[in-house]
């Protein structure tokens, strides 16, 4: 079967760096996207990673290591407004997404 | 601008009765998704559509039917036999040409609140 691990729930404080770990074991891997979600919105996109490495994107980064099947999705200087759930998502051999649970980010002041 | 509309954002409906949520998109994306999101849980897709006139079944197909008359458009009906209606129900569409890598970037819409009373 196809799986996609990530931790329900994290808490950090404003300003500071926070890393989200999400595992997979899919059939097939064609890409990891990682998207943001607001409460009672739709997820927006952050980031892809096809390729094994680190891409930054401002505060955010996403690292993947396909031999592992580890992706993580880091964010730094912390806001308020990252308070939301993050959700990543493997493209399988066919082309489909297969979706996390999606892990909830409490930021505290 | 290009985007996707849901509508309406709030719907609720007795027992027993079909629903029908909307979806347009004016992306001139092929491929069109649904997904249902339960409290605290991840997307589960309903139905998916590559092109117009066909569609397949997700996951969780049953209780729920939908048509793709027209590239822009994906209804999607909640059906009585849906035993647990009640969810937040997201539509997503998608280039969905395999052959541009594999960047198969979903975009959403806003979402549409489903409430059985």
């Amino acid at each position: 079967g196809q799986n996609i691990d990530q931790p329900t729930e994290m808490t950090a404080t404003e300003g500071a760096i926070v890393q989200i770990n999400c595992t997979y074991q899919t059939s097939g891997f064609n890409g990891l996207f990682w998207y943001q979600q607001h409460a009672g919105e739709a997820p927006t996109f952050l980031s892809y990673n096809v390729l094994d490495g680190l891409e930054e994107k401002g505060r955010f980064s996403s690292f993947l290591s396909r031999s592992k099947g580890y992706s993580y999705l880091l964010l730094k200087e912390l806001q308020m407004k990252d308070s939301a759930s993050y959700l990543c998502a493997v493209v399988d051999s066919n082309y489909q997404l297969i979706w996390g649970a999606g892990t909830k980010l409490i930021i505290k002041p | 601008d290009g985007g996707i509309t849901q509508s309406p954002k709030y719907l609720f409906r007795k027992e027993g009765q079909n629903v029908t949520l909307s979806c347009e998109q004016n992306l001139n994306h092929d491929a069109m998704y649904w997904y249902r999101q339960d409290p605290g849980q991840g997307l589960r897709l309903i139905y998916y559509s590559q092109i117009v006139n066909d569609f397949q079944k997700g996951d969780i197909a049953e209780g729920y039917s939908v048509s793709r008359e027209k590239k822009e458009s994906f209804p999607l009906t909640v059906t009585s036999a849906q035993k647990n209606p009640t969810a937040f129900y997201l539509c997503a569409s998608s280039t969905g040409l395999a052959e541009e890598v594999s960047y198969n970037e979903q975009f959403f819409g806003p979402g549409t609140r489903l409430t059985v009373l």
